[in-house]
């Protein structure tokens, strides 16, 4: 695709319940980012992922949330047993490679989870 | 950790001004800073990436200035107009990116 692509948009779901945020990175892009953006502050580092390499899962706030990425494409984060706090925009991005000079990212539109 | 603060936190201005807005970040050790744009409701959009090696970028009436030693960076736009308005997020890229909470712009017709 032309660019990265979430899905769902929205996401409204009752506290307890799981949910999956899919995220389809740009075509060639080795390298893949999740952020959370909560009302009113920046952008929270989440995980990401480079090639076939371990995943930098550092920015994970529990251990209520994973990510996989599979045949190095698309990936979706799982959020287990939600809590209200984790009502958030959730962000993906992708780029050519991870670190170093050449680290440009490419963000999708976001999927708004809303925990009742 | 780095810090990431930009500053103001919100800024409304009349169409056609000149304004700047800062970002500072507190290591050094950066590979480049990036300058995004986000409309409420959308993702982020890539307006510049400043190399650290590079003291500035261009793109149109955008210009960013990038002072890796004392952690400062600026966007400069100039004759500003309402289709500017949108909230200004830098980053910087170290071992990972570390986002600040942005500057909200308002440019009054």
């Amino acid at each position: 695709g032309a660019g990265v692509s979430q899905s769902p948009s929205n996401k409204v779901t009752e506290k307890g319940k799981d949910v999956e945020l899919r995220c389809d990175p740009i075509s060639g892009h080795t390298a893949l980012y999740w952020y959370r953006q909560s009302l009113g502050q920046g952008l929270e580092f989440l995980i990401y992922f480079q090639g076939n390499s371990a995943p930098d899962k550092s920015g994970l706030p529990s251990d209520r949330f994973s990510a996989e990425r599979t045949g190095g494409s698309v990936s979706t984060l799982t959020i287990q047993r939600t809590q209200q706090e984790d009502s958030a925009v959730y962000l993906c991005a992708s780029s050519l490679a991870s670190g170093g000079a050449m680290n440009i990212q490419y963000f999708g539109a976001g999927t708004r989870l809303s925990v009742l | 950790k780095q810090e990431v603060t930009q500053i103001p936190a919100a800024l409304s201005v009349p169409e056609g001004e000149n304004l700047v807005l800062n970002c500072s970040f507190t290591d050094s050790a950066i590979y480049n800073l990036q300058w995004f744009r986000q409309d409420p409701g959308k993702g982020l959009t890539s307006l510049l990436l400043i190399q650290s090696s590079q003291r500035e970028q261009t793109s149109g009436r955008l210009n960013a200035s990038l002072d890796k030693s004392s952690g400062r960076s600026t966007l400069y736009i100039a004759a500003s107009q309402p289709g500017d308005s949108a909230t200004y997020l830098c980053a910087v890229n170290g071992n990972q990116f570390y986002f600040g909470t942005g500057t909200s712009l308002t440019v009054i017709p």
